[in-house]
Formats: structure tokens, sequence, C-alpha cells
């Protein structure tokens, strides 16, 4: 069935750092991938997608690109803030296994200090 | 316009007690789906709504949870009862179609003690 492993966290940056947090996935087929964020007290918000293979997914200064060959869609920023301070969540939705089901990371909880 | 409401926010009850978390989806939107995140864990999908009918059910954990969606509006999860291992984040997820974007809720924190 699908999967998604991601980092582990916490990761805890220095503001204005670069951050990567890695994401590899296992799916049949070509899934779309996401990555989604959870700010403190709100609910999962859509961050970036990315529907086929060598596709760029950016907002907010993230970026996330679909790498087919490595299974893998690792998230960037090159400058972090305070406010990005959050959990991530890689996340597949595919036709293996149901397209209306999500499957999901574990998260990776960023703390970013001033 | 309103996004994805879930109530309560968060639930302390004792193991062997009932609890009913609610959603309310987006105006307009056929699917509801609930996911929960157990102990930090990844978070998993449990079920699917297409109005009213249950569309899969795959990842109801047993028969001690309970969806409803009665009129095709919002949706109830029951836990009955409740046992430790229930305790989590409950999530609430809707989109106008199957394949369109999931919007999510804010969860309901589940505490079972």
């Amino acid at each position: 069935g699908n999967s998604v492993t991601q980092m582990e966290g916490p990761v805890t940056l220095s503001e204005e750092a670069f951050l990567t947090i890695n994401c590899t996935y296992t799916a049949t087929g070509y899934p779309s991938l996401f990555w989604y964020v959870q700010y403190p007290g709100e609910g999962l918000q859509l961050l970036l997608k990315a529907t086929k293979a060598d596709d760029k997914g950016s907002n907010k200064g993230f970026e996330a690109t679909y790498r087919k060959e490595t299974t893998s869609f690792h998230l960037e920023k090159g400058s972090v803030q305070v406010s990005d301070s959050a959990v991530y969540f890689c996340a597949l939705r595919g036709v293996s296994g149901g397209y209306q089901k999500v499957t999901f990371g574990t998260g990776t909880k960023l703390q970013v200090i001033p | 316009e309103a996004g994805v409401t879930q109530f309560p926010s968060h639930s302390v009850i004792e193991k062997g007690q009932t609890v009913t978390l609610r959603c309310d989806p987006i105006s307009g939107h056929d699917n509801l789906y609930w996911y929960r995140r157990v102990m930090g864990k990844e978070i998993k999908f449990l079920l699917h709504f297409v109005k009213e009918s249950k569309q899969d059910e795959s990842g109801m954990p047993n028969n001690r949870f309970l969806a409803e969606r009665t009129g095709g509006t919002y949706s109830t999860l029951k836990v009955q009862p409740a046992e430790l291992e229930d305790s989590g984040v409950y999530f609430c997820a809707s989109s106008q179609g199957f394949r369109s974007e999931q919007y999510f809720g804010p969860g309901t924190r589940l505490t079972v003690t």
C-alpha cells in the first residue's frame, strides 16, 4: 500500500536559516504529492502540491520538487521566519488504495527561534 | 466563506465513557472525511462519506466507532466505549468532488484517562 516517510523532528532553527525536511514515499503509479502545515491552534492547511514527476510546488517561499527516480518530495525554504514554526506533514494521494484517501507522514515539528 | 469546523476542540473523558465528535463541512461539499492522529504518529484515514452514504470505512479501527451523516450535512463520530488507545486528534475534512482538494478542520483533541 501507499506510505510516506518523513524526517523526525523536532527541528530547531535560527531565523533566516535554510530549511530542509526530507520526505520519501512508496506508491504504485503516479501519486499526487503534498505538503500540509498545521500552525499552533489551527487546522491542517495545504502548503503546496505537485501532481506529476519533475513538477515543483511552491508557496510562501517554500518549495518541493516531485522526484520520481528517488521517490522523494523534500520541502525547502531558503530563509525561515519565526512565523514558520509549525508541524509539517508530507502526504500523497494515489489511485492505489483509493484516491479519496490522503496518506500522511508522521509530521515534523519546526521551531524557529529569533 | 466558513471553513470546516469541529466541536469540541478538546474532550477529556474516562475509559468506558462515550464521546461524540461533530464536524461541519464547508457548505456545498458533498464529500466528508474523518482522519485521526494517534500518539504523534501519522494522520490516518478513517472513512469517507458522499452526502449521507459511507463510501469507504476501511480505516475505522473497530466497532466501537460509529460515524453518521444524516441529511448529508454535518457528521458525527461516536466512540463507545472509549479506550485509552483512542486518545489522539481527530480531523475532519471536506471536498467538493472526491478528487478535489480536501479542506481540513482544526481537529478535536480526545484524551481518554
